[in-house]
């Protein structure tokens, strides 16, 4: 089946480390996205990429690094400099016409 | 970038028609306008999209103004399982961007 993958739904860090989310897509999507949500809130854009080596910043793309190296692939790194990282991260891929999220990580940083 | 503006809350009994508008009042020509639902911290779920014409799929319907500053997301007979934040989205045509609105979080009552 094809769809969007993000692992894994749980992550726990400790404060100043480095952590890589991952989101994989086997729907052939050229476009791909990383939002990040917090408690109560909308959808907050992070990075996009709408073609393998190439990305954009979002509105919040502070402390948060992204690569595009696969048409498939999409990994966010949450850094140090990121202040505030606890969140619910979600990842999406879009072609034309068609959007779709995967399920979201949790990171909880303590 | 197109913005979307959405009521923050609405409530619908069980049964009847629920009606989502969102104010899209800047958006140009080839942008589309998508509508997606969050239940409880998942990955949003994908409902329809449109252009310029009405949409209906099994899940919903969507109509557009004529001038296509806002739009209505009908939900011809709403269940419990409705319940829901319910996002309109813009999809700009050239940077394929999704930007996200604030959300109205419907609550369903029996």
């Amino acid at each position: 089946d094809g769809g969007i993958t993000q692992s894994p739904k749980y992550l726990f860090r400790k404060e100043g480390q480095n952590v890589t989310l991952s989101c994989e897509q086997n729907l052939n999507h050229d476009a791909m996205y990383w939002y990040r949500q917090d408690p109560g809130q909308g959808l907050r854009l992070i990075y996009y990429s709408q073609i393998v080596n190439d990305f954009q910043k979002g509105d919040i793309a502070e402390g948060y690094s992204v690569s595009r190296e696969k048409k498939e692939s999409f990994p966010l790194t949450v850094t140090s400099a990121q202040k505030n990282p606890t969140a619910f991260y979600l990842c999406a891929s879009s072609r034309d016409t068609e959007a779709f999220f995967g399920q979201g990580t949790r990171l909880t940083v303590v | 970038d197109a913005k979307t503006t959405q009521p923050t809350s609405m409530d619908c009994a069980e049964g009847r028609a629920a009606n989502l508008p969102c104010n899209h009042s800047t958006i140009s020509g080839n942008e589309y306008v998508y509508w997606y639902r969050q239940i409880h911290s998942q990955g949003p779920q994908y409902i329809i999209h449109g252009l310029k014409n009405n949409e209906t799929n099994e899940m919903a319907s969507l109509i557009i103004t004529e001038d296509r500053k806002s739009s209505t997301l009908i939900l011809p007979h709403a269940t419990l399982r409705d319940t829901a934040v319910y996002y309109c989205i813009v999809r700009h045509y050239n940077t394929d961007k999704l930007i996200f609105g604030t959300g109205t979080r419907l609550q369903v009552f029996p």
